[in-house]
């Protein structure tokens, strides 16, 4: 079975420093990745996703990650973070075998402050 | 953004009441779920939708029901609601092809007393 793990529920950096975002997936499978954002009192957005090709995968607003096999990771960054970067994140992982259903990790909440 | 609509988007109701949400789309899109996020825990899936009539339990089905008579619109039925149902429920859409993202609605914040 596939499932997610996000380390970390809540991570709080400096306004300008780098964030990291930790995902691990279980797959057995190719596995189709994603991260979404959600906003206080908002539906998740789309930063990224991972299906094939390339592993470094870029995202909206400065966010990217890269997919590593080896570790079974995909982990989220951005070089310098920002106050409008304070939301909660989810990492999710395609289920295999149909419907296109997803399986989400708990969350990290990230805190940015100056 | 995708068309994608949730109502109500508030609600509280007492326990052993029904309670019934709706999700509609104008996006024609085949795939229909219910997630439910409470703190710690995700989002996870109640129930899901691969077409008219055609629907399935999720891994948090029990005390839940769906129904979905027209491609555009997935109800989501607490036949009697509790107060382990109070939560934030999540109606989400997606294509057919397996690298296809998952849009979302922005959510009902349903408080069961």
């Amino acid at each position: 079975a596939q499932s997610v793990t996000q380390l970390g529920s809540h991570v709080s950096v400096s306004e300008g420093a780098l964030v990291l975002l930790r995902c691990n997936y279980s797959s057995s499978v190719p596995p189709y990745l994603f991260w979404y954002v959600q906003y206080p009192n908002q539906g998740l957005q789309l930063l990224l996703k991972y299906t094939t090709g390339a592993t470094l995968v870029k995202g909206i607003n400065g966010f990217e990650a890269e997919f590593k096999k080896s570790e079974t990771s995909f982990h989220l960054t951005k070089p310098s973070a920002h106050m409008s970067d304070a939301a909660e994140y989810f990492c999710a992982v395609r289920v295999s075998g149909g419907y296109n259903k997803l399986i989400f990790g708990a969350g990290t909440r990230l805190a940015v402050h100056p | 953004d995708a068309g994608i609509t949730q109502s109500p988007r508030h609600k509280v109701t007492e326990t052993g009441t029904p309670v019934t949400l709706r999700c509609h789309q104008t996006e024609n899109h085949r795939y229909m779920y219910w997630y439910r996020q409470d703190p710690g825990h995700g989002l996870r899936l109640i129930h899901y939708s691969y077409g008219v009539k055609d629907t399935d339990k999720g891994e948090v089905s029990d005390g839940y029901s769906v129904s979905r008579s027209k491609t555009e619109d997935f109800l989501l039925t607490l036949e009697s609601a509790t107060s382990s149902q109070t939560s934030v429920y999540f109606c989400a859409i997606t294509g057919q092809g397996v690298n296809t993202e998952a849009f979302f609605g922005q959510g009902t914040r349903l408080t069961v007393v």
